[in-house]
């Protein structure tokens, strides 16, 4: 069965230094990947979206970039993080074109002070 | 792009009672809805889904229709349960598989 994880489950940074949170999948190959940011009390707005190794799409201008490095590794990242930045971020994975279903990681509840 | 909008924003209810919540589309397109479950400091759990190719789909106490020609779609929780407090999200399939959700709605059940 397929599984996704994402690291770190918490984080407290600093205004202006960087970020890094990872996501990876097991047990399925060439999914589709998705990174959302959920503000608190609100909705899921997407971020990024992948279909494949190195092919990146980004949903809205902000501060954040996406990429991926292997089939089944999604890395979210900053070079400055602003306080805006902060909010739970939530990857999920896809099959794929025939198979709509997405699931959701655990997800990284980031704060920036 | 895909426009997801969702009604009401909060819902209480009785245990017992039922509960709808609605969402309307602008996409005619779209052909997948899924409905996501999402507990507080959670991760949201897909529910239950409808294919534009059917009109009804059931599974236990919790039901979705669509209904393509007016771009509507709705969940439906009969009987329902203190367990089933959470906010609940509709949302849309649009391009490369991507999910337009609503902005949820929070649904109390009270005992």
């Amino acid at each position: 069965s397929q599984t996704i994880h994402q690291w770190p489950a918490t984080l407290v940074q600093p205004v202006g230094s960087p970020l890094s949170l990872e996501c990876t999948v097991e047990g399925t190959s060439n999914p589709n990947l998705y990174w959302y940011r959920q503000a608190a009390g609100r909705g899921l707005q997407l971020l990024f979206y992948s279909v494949g190794i190195g092919q990146i799409s980004s949903e809205v201008p902000q501060n954040l970039s996406a990429s991926r490095p292997q089939d089944r590794q999604f890395i979210l990242s900053s070079k400055k993080l602003l306080l805006s930045d902060s909010g739970f971020y939530l990857c999920a994975w896809g099959q794929g074109f025939s198979y709509n279903e997405q699931f959701f990681g655990p997800g990284t509840r980031l704060t920036v002070l | 792009g895909e426009n997801v909008e969702q009604h009401p924003s909060t819902l209480s209810v009785q245990e017992g009672d039922s509960a709808v919540i609605k969402c309307t589309y602008s996409d005619s397109a779209s052909n997948y809805f899924p409905w996501y479950k999402q507990e507080l400091g959670k991760r949201p759990q897909l529910i239950i889904d409808i294919r534009s190719n059917v009109g009804e789909k059931k599974d236990q106490r919790i039901a979705v229709t669509l209904n393509k020609t007016a771009k509507h779609f709705s969940l439906h929780i009969t009987e329902t349960q203190p367990e089933d407090s959470a906010v609940y999200f509709c949302a849309a399939i649009g391009g490369y598989n991507k999910l337009i959700f609503g902005a949820g709605t929070r649904l109390a059940v009270h005992p």
